[in-house]
């Protein structure tokens, strides 16, 4: 199957600073990404969808200026947080789809721990 | 999008063959439904997809009634490795939402020794 890589791994950072997320396809081209978040003990939320070469689409309640998306090629998209708070502290998920293939390949996450 | 209600947790174990059943009741005509797998701090992984009927592949079967307001994830002579949450979605495989997936709470599956 497509393999879509997150950098980093895990991630602890300090309250008010911010925090970038790489994912990547690796041997493929997304037209898409997703990225999600997800708490302890809680399902998968998705939080936006991002288009290569165009602005984020948020879902509901989920603040913009606070998670940054930036789809600048084919093979990555990045996920920055703004001015990390604890309550941020997550488990990042992101997934990618190609053309012609209707399954969402997901990456293996970024666990986020604000301090 | 059609909402999915599944038994939160399920036990069994080694060498049993698992159900898992997912109920859907609103789904929609060009909805597929598919069910993934995932570990403790990692992305999900994808197990099967079917419209209608029975699919099987290497590692499940899926078991789709006619009316397709449910569905079963058939899992055969599980093992240790196999505790993990499963996760059942119903969505276009089409269309501009394809791709945005929303999770429900999924089951958790624990396999004892």
């Amino acid at each position: 199957g497509a393999v879509v890589s997150q950098h980093p791994s895990w991630v602890i950072c300090k309250s008010g600073t911010s925090v970038k997320i790489e994912c990547r396809s690796l041997d493929f081209q997304a037209t898409t990404m997703f990225w999600y978040r997800q708490f302890p003990k809680q399902s998968l939320m998705l939080m936006a969808t991002s288009n290569e070469g165009s602005k984020a689409t948020y879902e509901q309640g989920v603040e913009k200026d606070k998670f940054l998306i930036n789809h600048a090629s084919l093979t990555l998209s990045t996920l920055t947080v703004t001015s990390a708070h604890p309550e941020d502290s997550s488990f990042y998920i992101c997934s990618a789809l190609t053309t012609g293939i209707a399954e969402a390949f997901f990456g293996q996450g970024t666990r986020l721990t604000v301090v | 999008l059609a909402k999915t209600t599944q038994p939160i947790s399920m036990d069994s174990y080694e060498g049993q063959e698992v159900n898992i059943t997912c109920s859907h009741n609103n789904i929609a005509t060009n909805d597929y439904i598919t069910w993934y797998q995932q570990f403790p701090s990692q992305g999900p992984r994808f197990i099967i997809q079917g419209y209608k009927t029975k699919v099987t592949n290497e590692v499940a079967s899926l078991f789709i009634p006619a009316d397709r307001k449910s569905s079963t994830l058939s899992l055969p002579r599980v093992s240790l490795s196999d505790t993990a949450v499963y996760y059942c979605l119903v969505a276009p495989l089409g269309g501009s939402t394809l791709g945005r997936l929303y999770f429900g709470r999924g089951t958790q599956l624990t396999v004892w020794p």
